[in-house]
């Protein structure tokens, strides 16, 4: 089961930012918050990721909270080509030692001329 | 540098019918893993595999066997192909299998079985 709540679907203006957030309560100490995201069928892209500080990179920034329970992707200035489904997820320990990345469905975000 | 091939991009089985996925990678990764995607869905892990001759199942296993006999390789078989299997499938890879490993995804096979 995905470990992450995200709005199914959100509008934003272009050339605004897009402040997408999404909710991981039962994360643990030692789990990343990874974002990626999906334009129509192609494989996911990744954006961005973090443990406990915020990050910034050449496509968005992550603002993760101090309790780490809750976290939003900025896109600073959202271009149409923007339009994607946003995963957030949780990469999660697994039994084997390793850890996987489980999504959920995502939040379909629009961006509107 | 190509990052993760996967081939074919698209294929059309008949029920019962056996294929492999391919997927590869020239970026000495460890680790490797197989996902599903079915219409309106996030993608579901199938198997995964953290190093050569090392593999285990994932969320959605049942239907599928993997090997990893390279780095460079991950193929997955569809022993006998069900109409259930009708998805898209990815392959991603990563520099190892921690947490902090950016996973890579390959462009998609899709697969319909009639």
């Amino acid at each position: 089961d995905a470990k992450t709540t995200q709005p199914t679907s959100m509008d934003c203006a272009e050339g605004r930012a897009a402040n997408l957030p999404c909710n991981h309560s039962t994360i643990s100490g030692n789990e990343y918050v990874y974002w990626y995201r999906q334009i129509h069928s192609q494989g996911p892209q990744y954006i961005i990721h973090g443990l406990k500080n915020n990050e910034t990179n050449e496509m968005a920034s992550l603002i993760i909270t101090e309790d780490r329970k809750s976290s939003t992707l900025i896109l600073p200035h959202a271009t149409l080509r923007d339009t994607a489904v946003y995963y957030c997820i949780v990469r999660v320990r697994s039994g084997a030692g390793s850890y996987q990345l489980t999504f959920g469905k995502g939040t379909k975000l629009s961006v509107i001329p | 540098n190509a990052g993760v091939t996967q081939t074919p991009k698209f294929q059309v089985l008949k029920t019962g019918q056996s294929m492999t996925l391919q997927c590869a990678q020239d970026m000495n990764h460890e680790y490797m893993s197989w996902y599903r995607q079915d219409p309106g869905m996030g993608l579901r892990l199938i198997h995964y595999s953290v190093g050569a001759g090392i593999t285990d199942q994932g969320e959605v296993p049942n239907g599928y066997n993997v090997s990893r006999s390279t780095t460079e390789d991950f193929p997955l078989r569809l022993l006998s192909a069900a109409p259930s299997q009708t998805s898209v499938y990815f392959c991603a890879s990563s520099q190892g299998a921690s947490g902090a490993n950016v996973l890579t995804f390959g462009a998609g096979s899709r697969l319909t079985v009639l």
